[in-house]
């Protein structure tokens, strides 16, 4: 099973800062990393897949690069709406799919 | 609208089973693999398998296996996972996924979850 890491656990940060989120899997996934953002009482929400592919409607603010085992998730100047949860999670290896354990991204 | 809407969530004992439902809405169910995914304190987002579109092809992680299986019904737009020998720590929101993709294993609709609760 391939497990994923996430760093930092909590990242605080001003609005319209840019925040740098990362993921590190523990073999290679290749480029199949998505990230997720989840909001208090609702279900994640895709905003990359493929390591670096905006999924539909993601503003391009977010931005995901990497590959391999080391990933990146960036998202440049925060806004209100973006203060929430982020996951990663691999499909290269599967099954298991598997999860990050989350950063969460807080109001500085 | 493409939406999924899981319902059968409740309290239970533990030992006893139940059945989750997830209804999709707004896209063709039958053209897509589904996944069940639950999420706790303890373990964070754990995917617990998928299902292809015809039904033919089931994935599971260990932990589940022998005790979960999952189902679907194209006529009915529906998804199940029907889960047996309930354990404490199986408590959790279940949500029911659509898989990006086939093979492609991650999920770019989700339901609202099912609170599923485990205790005596």
């Amino acid at each position: 099973e391939i497990v994923m890491t996430q760093s930092p656990a909590t990242l605080s940060v001003s609005p319209g800062e840019r925040a740098t989120l990362s993921c590190r899997a523990s073999q290679s996934v290749s480029s199949h990393l998505a990230w997720y953002q989840q909001k208090p009482g609702q279900a994640p929400r895709l905003l990359i897949h493929s390591a670096s592919t905006r999924a539909t409607g993601i503003p391009a603010r977010f931005s995901g690069s990497g590959s391999g085992t080391d990933f990146t998730l960036t998202i440049t100047s925060l806004q209100s709406e973006d203060f929430a949860v982020y996951f990663c999670q691999q499909y290269n290896n599967w099954p298991p799919i598997t999860f990050g354990p989350g950063t969460k991204v807080e109001m500085k | 609208e493409v939406q999924l809407v899981e319902s059968g969530g409740g309290l239970v004992q533990p030992g006893e089973s139940l059945r989750l439902s997830c209804v999709a809405s707004g896209f063709t169910f039958s053209r897509f693999w589904m996944s069940w995914v639950r999420q706790s304190p303890g373990k964070g987002l754990e995917w617990l398998g998928n299902i292809n579109q015809d039904g033919s092809e089931k994935y599971f992680v260990d932990s589940v296996k022998g005790r979960f299986t999952i189902s679907r019904d194209n006529a009915k737009d529906s998804l199940y996972l029907q889960m047996h020998s309930l354990r404490a720590d199986d408590t959790g929101v279940y949500y029911c996924a659509r898989d990006l993709q086939n093979w492609v294993v991650t999920f770019d609709t989700w339901g609202q979850g099912a609170q599923v609760t485990v205790s005596s």
